[in-house]
């Protein structure tokens, strides 16, 4: 079967770090995203790997390791409005997106 | 742009009802998605379309249709509504398949008593 695991709730303080872990078990792999979801909104997209490394945007950076079936999500700088829930989606063989449970993400003052 | 549109935003079904959501996007994607979303679990494809005319299914279809006669529009139905179609349902749209992000809707959050 095709899973897709990452924690269900973590908590941070404002100004500091946070790395959200996605590890996966797909058929086929064409590409891992990373999606922000605010309660009751819909997700929007952060970040897209397909290769090996790290992807660098902004305050948010994301690292994908295909041999290991593993990528994390980099939130630097944190703020209030960063909480939300983050997910994690691996494209596979049938280019149908698998989604992870999400990650709900709460930000202390 | 108005981007991915749906409505209704809320809709309370009796068992037995039907209804059909409707879903049009502006940004001449070919790619088109339908959604439910469950507290506690990942995002479930109900169906998918890759053009005006051709629809597929996808990992949950049972008790939904679709149909794709424009590019803009891609409308879900629900005939005969149960309990488990008590959902928040998502469309989303994309320009591509392989590499491209997926646009969401703001949801439709449908309760089945």
């Amino acid at each position: 079967g095709q899973n897709i695991d990452q924690p269900t709730e973590m908590t941070a303080t404002e100004g500091a770090i946070v790395q959200i872990n996605c590890t996966y078990q797909t058929s086929g792999f064409n590409g891992l995203f990373w999606y922000q979801q605010h309660a009751g909104e819909a997700p929007t997209f952060l970040s897209y790997n397909v290769l090996d490394g790290l992807e660098e945007k902004g305050r948010f950076s994301s690292f994908l390791s295909r041999s290991k079936g593993y990528s994390y999500l980099l939130l630097k700088e944190l703020q209030m409005k960063d909480s939300a829930s983050y997910l994690c989606a691996v494209m596979d063989s049938n280019y149908q997106l698998i989604w992870g449970a999400g990650t709900k993400l709460i930000i202390k003052p | 742009n108005a981007g991915v549109t749906q409505t209704p935003k809320f809709r309370i079904l009796k068992i037995g009802q039907s209804m059909t959501l409707q879903c049009t996007q502006d940004m001449n994607h070919n790619y088109m998605y339908w959604y439910r979303q469950d507290p506690g679990m990942g995002l479930k494809l109900i169906y998918y379309s890759v053009g005006a005319g051709i629809t597929d299914k996808g990992e949950v279809p049972n008790g939904y249709n679709v149909s794709r006669s424009t590019t803009e529009d891609f409308p879900l139905r629900l005939e005969l509504a149960a309990p488990s179609q008590t959902s928040v349902y998502f469309c989303a749209s994309s320009y591509g398949r392989e590499g491209n992000e997926q646009f969401f809707g703001p949801g439709t959050r449908l309760t089945v008593l």
